[in-house]
């Protein structure tokens, strides 16, 4: 059980363009959705979390503008990085968490996307 | 201002041996420490946490060790195998499954 996916698992894209990345939890709801991105050989780095229904909290130094953060459904969350660049390309990895808080502590991390922008 | 100070950066062990990596925490007010385990290419796998209520937390040759009053937890990996050979990491939290912060990572090398 618990198990988070993403989709795609890589994308290229061309500078300027906007690239959707996926993250669902499969089999249970996810109240909350934290994205992070991960730079190589690096720790992982909050960029903003999600709860459904409402607008993500970002994390300071993150534009809000540029990632677009939706979590309409329970088991659904997007990120979009509109016209990316270059210094965007990262792992961009995507965790759930169900229950309210203190109860289900647990954050399930999904796969990650490697997005790379030419 | 690093929340979270993880060491050591890396560390190479012999199969069978004890791997111990540690990190130290300033925020008294965290509640919830975790070890991620994460392979080149992969998402962070929980492996164990534990809560300021108890010194230490054992699963099968994972074991978290706890020490309130110097703000400081270790994660030990007993009988290594070269299975374990990744990037571990800590993390922090508080009230209970929010956003959690990590330490800086320690690769892991077991050689045979």
């Amino acid at each position: 059980g618990a198990v988070v996916s993403q989709h795609p698992s890589w994308v290229i894209c061309k500078s300027g363009t906007s690239v959707k990345i996926e993250c669902r939890s499969l089999d249970f709801q996810a109240t909350t959705m934290f994205w992070y991105r991960q730079f190589p050989k690096q720790s992982l780095m909050l960029m903003a979390t999600s709860n459904e229904g409402s607008k993500a909290t970002y994390e300071q130094g993150v534009e809000k503008d540029k990632f677009l953060i939706n979590h309409a459904s329970l088991t659904l969350s997007t990120l979009t990085v509109t016209s990316a660049h270059p210094e965007d390309s990262s792992f961009y990895i995507c965790s759930a968490r169900s229950g309210r808080a203190g109860v289900g502590d647990t954050q399930y991390f999904g796969p990650g996307t490697r997005l790379t922008v030419l | 201002q690093q929340q979270v100070k993880q060491s050591p950066q890396s560390l190479i062990v012999q199969k069978g041996g004890i791997s111990i990596i540690n990190c130290a925490y300033e925020n008294t007010a965290f509640d919830y420490f975790p070890w991620y385990q994460q392979f080149p290419g992969k998402g962070p796998a929980l492996l164990i946490a534990i809560r300021p209520d108890v010194s230490e937390k054992k699963e099968g040759r994972f074991t978290i060790s706890f020490n309130k009053s110097a703000k400081q937890f270790s994660l030990h990996i007993m009988d290594s195998q070269p299975g374990d050979s990744a990037t571990y990491f800590c993390a922090v939290s508080t009230g209970g499954g929010n956003k959690l912060t990590f330490g800086t990572g320690t690769q892991l090398k077991v050689e045979l």
